[in-house]
């Protein structure tokens, strides 16, 4: 099953801006499908923070935000908190493989 | 406001089958704007999305190529729950398991509730 590419990590100090990358392919995201990102925080489970490429669920900050173009997509967190200190992974659907898919995640480091 | 409640054992012996049960509550599992989707995270791989079950007048499922010989997904509409059921396991298998909600309306596939995760170690 193929991945989205991600960052490994990505880091920044308290205030910042930073950004994650998430670049797929023709068959995900360059054939019109959304991206979704994910949060995963230590010993949580997975929350939801972006849906259909720069939408945000109720409760999730303004500071994060989410954009797609072609093949390729972010997620930008502005104005960094030491609670967003945590594993974010973009998620798309892929037509060939009639499934989803996962990026391989970014850690996110608050100096 | 659906949440999920997830059963299953923290250790398996390779070869063996490991089981998982989610409980649904505030949706109905034969609901057809939702999935019913099993996905894994281990350190090695990261979220790794392995299938679903949804009702649409009839029942469907799809899973990953990589564990589609070895896994089932069943709905069970009277205890309104799915469970995930992965014969021949391997120590590639130990993971953390999620079940989760996936939206199927709109155009868009994504998770928006989550089980609490079940930590599945395969060892002998």
């Amino acid at each position: 099953q193929s991945a989205l590419t991600q960052p490994p990590s990505v880091s920044g100090a308290p205030g910042q801006t930073i950004t994650i990358s998430c670049t797929g392919s023709s068959s995900d995201m360059g054939a019109g499908y959304a991206v979704h990102w994910y949060q995963l925080l230590p010993g949580a489970g997975p929350k939801l923070i972006i849906y259909g490429n720069n939408n945000r669920p109720s409760g999730v900050p303004d500071r994060f935000s989410g954009s797609k173009s072609g093949t390729s997509a972010s997620l930008a967190i502005t104005g960094l908190q030491p609670e967003d200190e945590a594993d974010y992974y973009c998620q798309s659907y892929d037509a060939r493989l009639t499934a989803c898919v996962f990026g391989i995640g970014t850690k996110v480091t608050v100096l | 406001q659906v949440q999920l409640r997830q059963s299953g054992p923290g250790l398996v012996k390779p070869s063996q089958t490991l089981s998982v049960t989610c409980v649904i509550s505030g949706e109905s599992v034969t609901s057809n704007s939702a999935a019913w989707t099993w996905i894994r995270q281990s350190p090695s791989r990261g979220l790794e999305w392995l299938g679903r079950t949804y009702y649409m007048s009839k029942w469907y499922n799809d899973y990953t190529l990589s564990v589609r010989s070895r896994m089932v997904i069943s709905p069970d509409t009277s205890k309104n729950q799915v469970s995930l059921q992965l014969n021949s396991v391997t120590l590639e298998d130990t993971a953390v398991y999620y079940c989760a909600r996936e939206n199927i309306s709109g155009g868009y596939y994504y998770f928006d509730s989550w089980g609490q995760g079940s930590s599945v170690s395969v060892s002998s």
